[in-house]
């Protein structure tokens, strides 16, 4: 079946790194994505990462993948209190539309 | 370079009215898809369109719920006889082609008193 999980809330304070977790069921996704949203508004891509690899590093972002336990992660390096948001994780499968999200963990970065 | 738009951005209706939610999509863009965010929840799938065509609707309730993307227009999410379950975030998002980046659009955000 298609299930994404990850925890409702993570409060972190300005400066340090936070790490929003995600789990999902179906082994044959074939892309696993990180959207942002703010208040108000619509999810931002943040960064993705394909099946076959299980590290990607943009920036202030790292996502690491394991594959055999079906969990990603989303590390934000020196948190700012602009990246108060709820981010959702979500998986695709190669050439489909369908995007299957998580419920959302919202982070609050704390002065 | 506009990205998706979609109005209202906020909608109130009472119960046994019709809702009528649009979406234009990016320039270039001839998908579009929608799905919708009940409180706590995270985005559900339902239903995707090409020009003149439904795609795939299997996300979308059978009764009472309705998607058109006509040639000329906005795509229009329609729900006849709203009931307070409709309440929820509906998302439009946008591609290029199948299987490409979705681009989101602020929501529409709907209030069944």
């Amino acid at each position: 079946g298609e299930d994404v999980e990850q925890s409702l809330f993570l409060s972190v304070r300005e400066g340090d790194s936070s790490v929003i977790n995600c789990t999902y069921t179906d082994s044959s996704s074939t892309y696993l994505y990180w959207y942002k949203q703010e208040p108000g508004a619509g999810l931002q891509l943040l960064t993705y990462i394909f099946s076959n690899m299980d590290m990607k590093q943009d920036q202030r972002l790292t996502v690491l993948l394991n594959k055999k336990d079906k969990h990603l992660s989303l590390r934000i390096a020196d948190t700012q209190t602009g990246d108060s948001a709820i981010y959702f994780c979500a998986e695709g499968m190669d050439s489909s539309y369908k995007l299957i999200f998580g419920s959302g963990t919202r982070l609050l970065v704390r002065p | 370079n506009a990205g998706v738009m979609q109005n209202p951005r906020h909608l109130v209706r009472r119960r046994g009215q019709e809702a009528r939610l649009r979406c234009s999509p990016m320039k270039g863009h001839s998908h579009v898809y929608w799905y919708r965010q009940l409180p706590e929840e995270g985005l559900k799938f339902m239903v995707y369109l090409q020009k003149e065509n439904i795609i795939d609707e299997s996300g979308m309730p059978k009764e009472r719920f309705s998607a058109e993307f006509p040639k000329e227009g906005p795509s229009i999410l329609r729900i006849q006889q709203v009931v307070r379950g409709d309440s929820a975030a509906y998302f439009c998002a946008s591609s290029r082609g199948q299987g490409d980046e979705q681009f989101f659009g602020p929501g529409t955000r709907l209030t069944v008193l």
